[in-house]
């Protein structure tokens, strides 16, 4: 089965600082890795996703995250953060089953002043 | 217009009460889910769907039934409802590809009293 690890449960920076949030994936087949984002009391929205083609995807309010391979890994970057990017975020894997997303346990981003 | 809808998006209830939530999807996709996020966040899915088969039941309380009229729409019901059932619950649809992702409703929170 496919599985994905979030380390850090929480994650401060500072207005204007780089934010990293780190994805680690497990997978039997090539996998589609999925990177979601959740404001308090609303529904996960997709933020990028990967599906075999470039390995860096970027996405929506200038996040982007890189496949790598070799390290099972799939980091979430952004080079500036902005007090509105406080939420949290999820990291997907799919593609052993086309009918079942997999979930980490979620990074929750704190935005300092 | 809303792609994935849920109501309600709140619910209190006594134990021991039977309720349901519904979901429509207006995407055109043939897959739809329901996930469980409970306190800490971690999303777990509790079933898919795909053109109305139950394709996936994740080991989940036989109190839990879902029923798809169509594709369009999957509702959940639960009976007997108890403390340990308070969640928030989130309905998904996607085209059941594994490299497209999943659509997310606001969410039902779910409280039993």
């Amino acid at each position: 089965a496919q599985s994905v690890t979030q380390l850090g449960s929480h994650v401060s920076v500072s207005e204007g600082a780089l934010v990293l949030l780190r994805c680690n994936y497990s997978s039997s087949v090539p996998p589609y890795l999925f990177w979601y984002v959740q404001y308090p009391n609303q529904g996960l929205q997709l933020l990028l996703k990967y599906t075999s083609a470039a390995t860096l995807v970027k996405g929506i309010n200038g996040f982007e995250a890189e496949f790598k391979k070799s390290e099972t890994s799939f980091h979430l970057t952004k080079p500036s953060a902005h007090m509105s990017d406080a939420a949290e975020y999820f990291c997907a894997v799919s593609g052993e089953d086309f009918n079942k997303f997999y979930f980490g346990s979620g990074t929750k981003l704190n935005v300092k002043p | 217009d809303t792609a994935v809808s849920q109501t309600p998006k709140y619910l209190v209830t006594q134990m021991g009460n039977d309720k349901s939530i519904k979901c429509e999807q207006n995407l055109g996709h043939d897959t739809m889910y329901w996930y469980k996020q409970d306190s800490k966040k971690f999303l777990k899915i509790m079933f898919s769907y795909n053109n109305k088969e139950l394709i996936i039941n994740e080991t989940v309380p036989n109190r839990f039934s879902p029923k798809s009229p169509d594709k369009a729409h999957l509702n959940l019901h639960i009976n007997s409802l108890e403390l340990g059932d308070s969640a928030v619950y989130f309905c998904a649809s996607s085209r059941g590809q594994g490299n497209t992702e999943a659509f997310f409703g606001q969410g039902t929170r779910l409280t039993v009293v």
